[in-house]
């Protein structure tokens, strides 16, 4: 069973901060992660996908990859109120022959 | 269309009843999937079309749950005799191509089925 860890939160950050989330995944053969951005009631939006080893920055986001440790996280400087929301990681090679398996995702809430 | 399309985007039905979810990808993505989501819970893959192979139905938790899909457009997702447990968001999503081509997925804004 392929399966994507997440701490469930909540995780608690002032405005301002730097948000870290971070996310295991079982299966060593996958090859894509990414993460999305669900708010209360919507659908989730994708914010970053990640495919080599490294950092990988887009704005206020860098999504961080180490397949060794079968570990990605994502990086949220200079936080915002509209950042809290639950965000979901993603992992390609589980959910099917080609779809996606998620993790039950953290729930990340900025203080102002 | 410009993004994924639902409907209906929500839905009250007895228990008992059948109901099905329509789904429009976004025009030209080969590769559409259904995911349920239930309160406060992660997302649950059910099935995966991907152009003109068979489908993955490696996630449909019963045989009360059927899909298709025709050609590479609209989907229907398929619920008969519908459980209280059945209540949940059905997201549908899609993509250009096959996620191996580093393509990605979007979303739907999801069927919110409730089951009385």
């Amino acid at each position: 069973q392929k399966e994507v860890e997440q701490n469930s939160g909540p995780l608690s950050v002032p405005e301002g901060a730097i948000a870290s989330l971070n996310c295991t995944y079982s299966d060593r053969v996958s090859q894509s992660f990414f993460w999305y951005r669900q708010y209360s009631g919507k659908s989730p939006e994708l914010i970053m996908s990640i495919y080599s080893n490294g950092d990988k920055e887009d704005g206020r986001f860098t999504a961080q990859l180490n397949k060794a440790s079968q570990y990605v996280s994502l990086l949220i400087r200079d936080s915002q109120p509209s950042d809290s929301a639950t965000y979901l990681c993603a992992v390609n090679g589980g959910g099917g022959a080609d779809g996606l398996t998620f993790g039950k995702g953290t729930h990340l809430i900025i203080q102002p | 269309g410009a993004g994924v399309s639902q409907s209906p985007s929500n839905k009250v039905t007895e228990k008992g009843k059948d109901v099905e979810l329509r789904c429009d990808p976004i025009s030209g993505h080969t590769a559409l999937y259904w995911y349920r989501q239930r309160l406060g819970q992660g997302l649950e893959f059910l099935i995966y079309f991907q152009g003109n192979s068979a489908p993955d139905k490696s996630g449909l938790p019963s045989d009360r749950f059927s899909a298709e899909r025709t050609g590479e457009s609209v989907s229907t997702l398929t619920i008969q005799r519908t459980q209280q447990e059945d209540s949940a968001v059905y997201l549908c999503a899609s993509s250009l191509g096959g996620l191996q081509g580093g393509n990605t997925i979007y979303f739907g804004e999801g069927s919110w089925l409730t089951v009385v």
